[in-house]
């Protein structure tokens, strides 16, 4: 089955450390993926994506992800943490399913950053 | 530019009631898409238009939600009779690009809650 695994609940960083938020992925054919964040009250926002190419792929506020296809892993990070990166963080892949495409979506990560 | 609207945001009802969620989509989006999330879950597909047609509704629950799109502008996601399990956070996201490698824009969603 296609699908995607968050295995983090919640990561917890301190502002100014190194973060990574997991994804790992299971889809058939070329893997296209997707990371989204939610702040409070408001929608999900687009991070970053990768579709082909350079396997890093910067994106929005800093952030960054690393496409490692032997791993199928997505991995989001980035160098600093800053305190208004809290939010909760969704990755995503499309997915073929009868000859429709969809997003299929992990269960988020909630990140903290303490001052 | 306005963004993606959804309204109400936030709904009670008991078990039983019909609710309706209404979301309007960014201008000259043509894409526009219906997802869940209940509590602490992966967000689930539903639904997508492409302008007033029902592209994939391969991800509704049962015969119980409606969903229509009349003109291909607004969309509206009915629910009756509603069920405990239909509680959750309902999110609209529209979009230009019909192949899923584009953006999807979201709105805040609407919770709803079913007593």
């Amino acid at each position: 089955a296609q699908s995607v695994a968050q295995p983090e609940d919640q990561v917890n960083v301190a502002e100014g450390n190194p973060l990574t938020v997991k994804c790992t992925y299971s889809v058939s054919g070329n893997p296209y993926l997707f990371w989204y964040v939610q702040y409070p009250n408001r929608g999900l926002q687009f991070l970053l994506k990768y579709i082909t190419g350079d396997n890093l792929v910067k994106g929005s506020y800093g952030f960054e992800a690393e496409f490692n296809k032997s791993q199928t892993s997505f991995h989001l990070k980035k160098p600093s943490a800053l305190v208004s990166d809290s939010a909760l963080y969704f990755c995503a892949v499309r997915a073929l399913m009868d000859s429709n495409y969809q997003l299929i979506w992990g269960a988020g990560t909630k990140l903290i950053i303490k001052p | 530019e306005a963004g993606v609207t959804q309204f109400p945001s936030h709904s009670v009802i008991e078990k039983g009631q019909t609710v309706t969620l209404r979301c309007d989509p960014i201008s000259g989006h043509d894409n526009l898409y219906w997802y869940r999330r209940v509590m602490g879950k992966e967000i689930k597909f539903l639904l997508h238009f492409v302008k007033e047609s029902k592209q994939d509704e391969s991800g509704m629950p049962n015969n119980r939600f409606l969903a229509e799109r009349t003109g291909g502008t607004y969309s509206t996601l009915k629910v009756q009779p509603a069920e405990l399990e239909d509680s959750g956070v309902y999110f609209c996201a529209s979009s230009q690009d019909l192949q899923g490698f584009d953006i999807q824009y979201f709105g805040a969603g609407t919770r709803l809650s079913v007593l």
